[in-house]
């Protein structure tokens, strides 16, 4: 079980640019989240999904795009990329019933300049 | 406006000794609460959790304490180890652990000195 993966582990875009962040996971799970974590600060959420096919806004979705095309996957994307998108990105997941704890990848570093 | 609060930003204790790690929440449908220990690059790994109804939830050397009145929750760890050298964050959940997301707090950076 490699649990969530996430591609790439670090990336620079150039402002203006596009690029898609991928998680994987292998759990089965249900649910899936994106977050953004900034320095001195808690992990923020993006967006979710609860199901294939099904996606919805978190706390700070302006500027990302997200899609669940299979149940073990989730994509985040940046249209045109902003400086203010430098960030710390992380993909979680967690099952439906019952258990609440999220199962975090190890992050994607991303710089925008 | 912050909901989960985590005044301590740092916390140093020697080694053996009890490590007490602190969180305050503000909203009142939060009732689910979990704790996350990150390692530099590393994502978030969890550690402990407890529900609204219950006041403790012990897990080997962690505890977690729950005071709803207070809105308050407490992370014990004994003894404390080289190994908990992290950044432990406080995380909640609201309406019986609902699919949308968890609400962090900034997280204390506990240092364990020998």
């Amino acid at each position: 079980n490699a649990g969530v993966t996430q591609t790439p582990k670090f990336r620079v875009l150039k402002t203006g640019q596009s690029m898609t962040l991928l998680c994987a996971q292998d759990m089965n799970h249900e649910y899936m989240y994106w977050y953004r974590q900034d320095p001195g600060m808690g992990l923020r959420l993006i967006h979710y999904s609860v199901g294939e096919g099904t996606t919805a806004k978190g706390e700070v979705p302006d500027g990302y795009n997200v899609s669940r095309l299979k149940k073990q996957n989730f994509l985040l994307g940046l249209e045109s990329a902003a400086p203010s998108q430098t960030s710390v990105y992380f993909c979680a997941s967690r099952r439906s019933d019952g258990a609440y704890e999220q199962y975090f990848g190890p992050g994607t570093r991303l710089t925008v300049t | 406006d912050q909901q989960v609060k985590q005044n301590s930003p740092s916390l140093s204790v020697q080694e053996g000794r009890i490590s007490i790690l602190n969180c305050d929440y503000t909203n009142s449908m939060f009732d689910y609460f979990l704790w996350y220990k990150k390692y530099p690059a590393e994502g978030p790994t969890f550690l402990i959790s407890i529900s609204s109804i219950k006041d403790k939830n012990e897990d080997g050397r962690f505890t977690v304490f729950l005071n709803k009145s207070a809105k308050h929750l407490s992370l014990h760890i004994v003894p404390s180890q080289p190994g908990d050298s992290a950044v432990y964050f406080c995380a909640a959940s609201a309406l019986g652990g609902g699919a949308d997301g968890l609400t962090f707090g900034k997280g204390t950076h506990l240092i364990i000195q020998p």
